[in-house]
């Protein structure tokens, strides 16, 4: 099973400020990095999907960079809104023995206060 | 389309009642998965398949089955419910199973007393 870790667990910011986070995962038969969204009583929704070393990829306020070589990736959300509360998980695609999973982190929840 | 289909949306059952959870969807998509969410254990995956007739184990397999007779369908066969099978219940699919985002559909939430 692959270790995929997120910190911090939880956030508390103010509306207008700028946050981030962090994903590390197994640098060893790295496939993919996934970045989901997670709304409260909806459905996970994907953000981006990177694959290369030094990957960045962008969607309107919010940024994700990849490293593969150390096994970390940051998520970067900029002049956060209420509507960007959320719980934010990462995920990771593997070779060798975890050949077609999908490890998910456990997430890290983003409380935007007005 | 209708994208990713899970019926039912709320199930509550008897320990050692057997039940179906139902995915399904129409984009034509080769990968499908289910996982389990519970409080402060993320999303674990339960089964998953790279294609229609062929299925393999996730991380937390034991108490379930699955098959994959096409690639629209991918149903959860719960053997004989347990209170510890208490959990929210996601599909998910995808064009393939790494590079390619997953769509989830909108989860079951099963109570077993």
């Amino acid at each position: 099973i692959l270790n995929v870790e997120q910190s911090p667990q939880s956030l508390h910011v103010q509306e207008g400020d700028s946050t981030n986070f962090t994903c590390s995962f197994p640098s060893s038969n790295f496939y993919a990095l996934h970045w989901y969204r997670w709304e409260t009583a909806k459905s996970p929704e994907a953000l981006f999907v990177m694959t290369l070393n030094g990957d960045e990829k962008k969607k309107g306020r919010i940024s994700a960079t990849l490293n593969t070589k150390e096994g970390y990736s940051y998520l970067y959300i900029k002049g956060s809104q209420p509507e960007d509360s959320a719980t934010y998980l990462c995920a990771c695609n593997a070779g060798g023995t975890s050949y077609g999973k999908l490890t998910f982190g456990q997430g890290t929840i983003l409380t935007v206060h007005p | 389309n209708a994208g990713v289909t899970q019926t039912p949306k709320f199930q509550v059952l008897k320990t050692g009642q057997s039940m179906t959870l139902q995915c399904a969807q129409d984009m034509n998509h080769e990968y499908m998965s289910w996982y389990r969410q519970d409080p402060g254990m993320g999303l674990r995956l339960i089964h998953y398949s790279v294609g229609a007739g062929i299925t393999d184990q996730g991380e937390v397999p034991n108490g379930y089955n699955v098959s994959r007779s096409t690639t629209e369908d991918f149903p959860l066969r719960l053997l004989s419910a347990a209170p510890s099978q208490t959990s929210v219940y996601f599909c998910a699919s995808s064009y393939a199973w790494n590079t390619y985002e997953q769509y989830f559909g909108p989860g079951t939430r099963l109570t077993v007393t």
